[in-house]
């Protein structure tokens, strides 16, 4: 069956260093991946998204993303950290017409 | 121009009882969704949309009724709540093969 797993249950990163958060994926073809942050109350917001083309993808807040088919992989990054980074991240899949989640990386900024 | 609001933001009711989340949206998108948020599960999705009058079920749907008579709108009823869907509730919309947007979502305690 498809999926996408987030590894990494909880991060912990001290404030103006790199994070990288880890998302892999089981799809045949090219998938349609993305990147969300729920901040702590709040909705998902889009961080950034692949379809297709290039495999690094930049997107909101400074973060990226690269897509590597050989290790089937969509880890995100973010070269240096802010406390309002704080938030949980979740990794999803298109499937047709919806989004399938990971379980989420719940990430701690600390000073 | 609120985009896609959720009512009520927080419930309390009791195990029996009949519940109704709301969700209206002001995109004109053709579809919406309901998922519901569970720690160490991330999103699952309860119901979809299509379109007005046209809706399908997710990968968690039991106990879960939905309605769309009017493209904007997007009721889930919980017909007899039950511990079990004590959740936090989140609307999406999108086009079709777009980009989801979601509502801040609704944190539902069933005692």
């Amino acid at each position: 069956a498809q999926s996408v797993t987030q590894p990494d249950i909880h991060i912990t990163v001290s404030e103006g260093a790199s994070l990288e958060l880890r998302c892999n994926y089981s799809y045949g073809a090219t998938p349609y991946l993305f990147w969300y942050v729920q901040s702590p109350g709040q909705g998902l917001q889009l961080l950034l998204k692949y379809f297709s083309g290039d495999t690094l993808v930049q997107g909101i807040k400074g973060f990226e993303a690269e897509f590597k088919r050989s290790q089937s992989s969509f880890n995100l990054r973010k070269p240096s950290v802010h406390w309002s980074d704080a938030a949980e991240y979740f990794c999803a899949y298109f499937d047709d017409y919806k989004l399938s989640f990971g379980a989420g990386t719940t990430v701690t900024v600390r000073a | 121009d609120a985009g896609i609001t959720q009512s009520p933001r927080y419930k309390i009711t009791e195990t029996g009882r009949q519940v109704t989340l709301m969700c209206h949206q002001t995109w004109s998108h053709s579809y919406m969704f309901w998922y519901r948020q569970d720690l160490g599960h991330g999103l699952r999705l309860i119901y979809y949309s299509a379109a007005a009058d046209i809706t399908d079920k997710g990968e968690v749907s039991d106990g879960y009724v939905v309605s769309r008579s009017k493209t904007e709108n997007f009721p889930l009823t919980l017909e007899s709540a039950t511990r079990s869907q004590t959740s936090v509730y989140f609307c999406a919309s999108s086009e079709m093969g777009g980009t989801q947007y979601f509502g801040p979502g609704t944190r539902l305690l069933v005692l």
